[in-house]
């Protein structure tokens, strides 16, 4: 079945730095967009940045523009997002979120992972 | 950006009855590409509605959405035990792709 697990969360300082991974399986990686979206704790939904299926194309929250890059790897059917520079604001759960679209044109998000908590604190 | 308002905040409703929740956009949403995610706690979101009015794989069809450019509704007909949760809308027609801050449906 379609499955995405994200890895890599855990606590680190302001400033440093972190990258997730969103592992995937059960569909055909390279064909379809990616996205990052996050959760502070008791808060809503915030989408962070999305890739495109071919990795060519890339859009990013203004929050977290310059700091964080997200990139993808279709021979290992893994996302990831590099994330530098973290503030306190940063502390989330972030989820791996597929692309329901086609091609290059995006869609909701259809398929989730169960997400990975990002604590930032001294 | 274009920034979307839920209402209500909070519905207390019973088992059976109808649950209507509006999202609104700060402008026209391209092309009506509007979503709807249900959250549990502890959960992941779940994708419910895309493109204002279809619904996703495996989705009862208690749960349907309506509206074009600034208006949106999720109607849930008659809501069972296990759709007592978080509502949120989202759009994906323009970056950065935003989302409401969603209604809570409780248990009255």
């Amino acid at each position: 079945q379609v499955q995405l697990e994200e890895s890599g969360g855990g606590v680190v300082q302001p400033g440093r730095s972190l990258r997730l991974s969103c592992a995937t399986s059960g569909f055909t990686f390279s064909s379809y967009g990616m996205h990052w979206v996050r959760q502070a704790p008791g808060k809503g939904l915030e989408w962070v940045a999305v890739i495109w299926y071919d990795g060519r194309n890339k859009y990013y929250a203004d929050s977290v523009k310059g700091r964080f890059t997200i990139s993808r790897d279709n021979s290992k059917n893994t996302l990831y997002l590099q994330m530098n520079s973290l503030r306190a604001e940063d502390t989330a759960v972030f989820y791996c979120a597929r692309d329901k679209g086609s091609g290059y044109y995006l869609n909701a998000f259809d398929i989730w992972g169960q997400g990975t908590m990002v604590t930032v604190s001294s | 950006e274009i920034v979307l308002t839920q209402s209500p905040g909070t519905l207390s409703l019973s088992p059976g009855e109808r649950a209507t929740l509006s999202c609104r956009a700060s402008q026209s949403v391209s092309s009506s590409y509007l979503a709807w995610y249900q959250q549990k706690p502890g959960q992941a979101p779940r994708l419910l509605i895309y493109d204002a009015s279809s619904r996703a794989t495996g989705i009862p069809d208690r749960f349907s959405g309506s509206g074009s450019g600034t208006d949106f509704t999720l109607t849930i007909s008659r809501l069972e035990p296990e759709d007592f949760a978080l509502y949120y809308c989202q759009q994906y027609g323009s970056s950065p792709f935003t989302f409401g801050p969603g209604t809570k449906v409780d248990i009255k």
